[in-house]
């Protein structure tokens, strides 16, 4: 059970450069979401899906894009890389529906994105 | 807007000891709040989920409370082990949905032998 996967890991960007940073789970959930972590710092949300077509705006959106085509898989999306966009991004996804107040949210294993 | 505060930022304590982790918010209206476990380099780990209407949640050495009166939630590790060394993050949701959550910093723990 693969849980939610990120790709890449790593990556460094030139300013003003464009990537798409991919999510896909596997556990049939239909909230999906995107967080970044900045040192010292709590998680902020950038933006989140409810299902497959639907998404939201966060904390966080500026300088960020998602589409949700599928269930299994939300893409963030930078198109003009800038260097306050360092950080590591988090992608999440939980269960939604009349139990949804007890599921917690699984995270993958996040991308370490630095722009220079 | 909500604020969620962790204290201490870092902790360090022997092993075996019992330790208290403490978060507060400033919105008493929450869906429910959650403590996660996060190692370096690593995503979180759901460690505790407690609905709004809930008191405590129990998983194995970890007890986790909660006071939404007082917008206070705290995370007990008894007989701590090396292991447990991770950064322990909370994070509450607000009313009528389980998205959209607000996270502490975190405390970072350190577990001594």
């Amino acid at each position: 059970n693969a849980g939610v996967t990120q790709t890449p890991k790593f990556r460094i960007l030139k300013i003003g450069q464009s990537m798409t940073l991919q999510c896909a789970q596997d556990m049939n959930h239909n909230y999906m979401y995107w967080y970044r972590q900045d040192p010292g710092m709590g998680l902020k949300l950038i933006y989140y899906s409810v299902g497959a077509g639907i998404t939201d705006k966060g904390e966080v959106p500026n300088g960020y894009n998602v589409s949700r085509s599928t269930t299994e898989d939300f893409p963030l999306r930078l198109e003009l890389a800038a260097p306050s966009q360092t950080s590591v991004y988090f992608c999440a996804s939980s269960y939604s529906g009349d139990r949804a107040s007890n599921q917690p949210q699984h995270f993958g294993d996040g991308t370490r994105l630095s722009i220079l | 807007k909500q604020e969620v505060t962790q204290i201490p930022a870092a902790l360090s304590v022997p092993e075996g000891e019992n330790l208290v982790l403490n978060c507060s918010f400033t919105d008493s209206a929450i869906y429910n709040l959650q403590w996660f476990r996060q190692d370096p380099g690593k995503g979180l780990t759901s460690l505790l989920l407690i609905q709004s209407s809930q008191r405590e949640q129990t998983s194995g050495r970890l007890n986790a409370s909660l006071d939404k009166s007082s917008g206070r939630s705290t995370l007990y590790i008894a007989a701590s082990q090396p292991g447990d060394s991770a950064t322990y993050l909370c994070a509450v949701g607000p009313t009528g949905t389980a998205s959209k959550l607000t996270f502490g910093t975190g405390t970072r723990l350190q577990v001594t032998l």
